[in-house]
């Protein structure tokens, strides 16, 4: 069966300071991937998604990005983080038209 | 764009009774798929029930059904014999499928907080 890990569960970060968070899947080859961002009591925002490896598509312009060095991982970073960063993230891969998520990075922003 | 409204911020039911989590959503398209997803406080999103838009028969997932109604642009979530662990927030998605496929984007409403009370 498919499993989707992401680390860390839980990150504090300073204003300023790099971020790489990342996401594997196992049990599939060649999934479509995705990271959302949730900030606290709204739904979820899709950032990335990537159909391939090194092949990602952002959806909303930041100060993040996202690579996929192989084919089942999948890394969100920044260079400087900001405290609009702040947020519950989550790294996804789909089946046909279902989406499956992980449990998740929490990261705080300070 | 396509747009999903849960107009429910909070809703409480009683153990074992029957509750129903309203979604509208905006489309000019014909082709679709439409999601429930639940986030319990651990915060896993759990895909719950799916509804193709050329299918007129209404989903069920054992104690979780949906009414939808193409026309209206609704799809509403109806969870009978309610139990505590079903206490989480609940996600409406709308995902039209990318380049002719079967594979896109989720986008989500705001979502409901649905607890449940002994």
């Amino acid at each position: 069966s498919q499993t989707i890990h992401q680390w860390p569960a839980t990150l504090v970060q300073p204003v300023g300071s790099p971020l790489s968070l990342e996401c594997t899947v196992e049990g599939t080859s060649n999934p479509n991937l995705y990271w959302y961002r949730q900030a606290a009591g709204r739904g979820l925002q899709l950032l990335f998604y990537s159909v391939g490896i090194g092949q990602i598509s952002s959806e909303v312009p930041q100060n993040l990005s996202a690579s996929r060095p192989q084919d089942r991982q999948f890394i969100l970073s920044s260079k400087k983080l900001l405290l609009s960063d702040s947020g519950f993230y989550l790294c996804a891969w789909s089946f046909l038209y279902e989406q499956y998520f992980g449990p998740g990075t929490r990261l705080t922003v300070t | 764009a396509q747009t999903v409204t849960q107009s429910q911020p909070e809703m409480s039911v009683q153990e074992a009774e029957t509750v129903t989590l309203s979604c509208t959503y905006d489309t000019s398209e014909s082709n679709y798929y439409l999601f429930w997803y639940k986030q319990p406080p651990s915060r896993q999103m759990i895909l719950v029930i799916r509804q193709e838009a050329y299918k007129q028969q209404n989903a069920t997932e054992n104690r979780f059904s949906v009414n939808f109604q193409k026309a209206a642009k609704s799809f509403s979530l109806k969870i009978s014999d309610s139990q505590l662990g079903d206490t989480a927030m609940y996600f409406c998605a709308f995902m039209k499928p990318r380049y002719g496929g079967s594979q896109g984007n989720l986008i989500f409403g705001k979502g409901t907080k649905l607890s449940v009370k002994p």
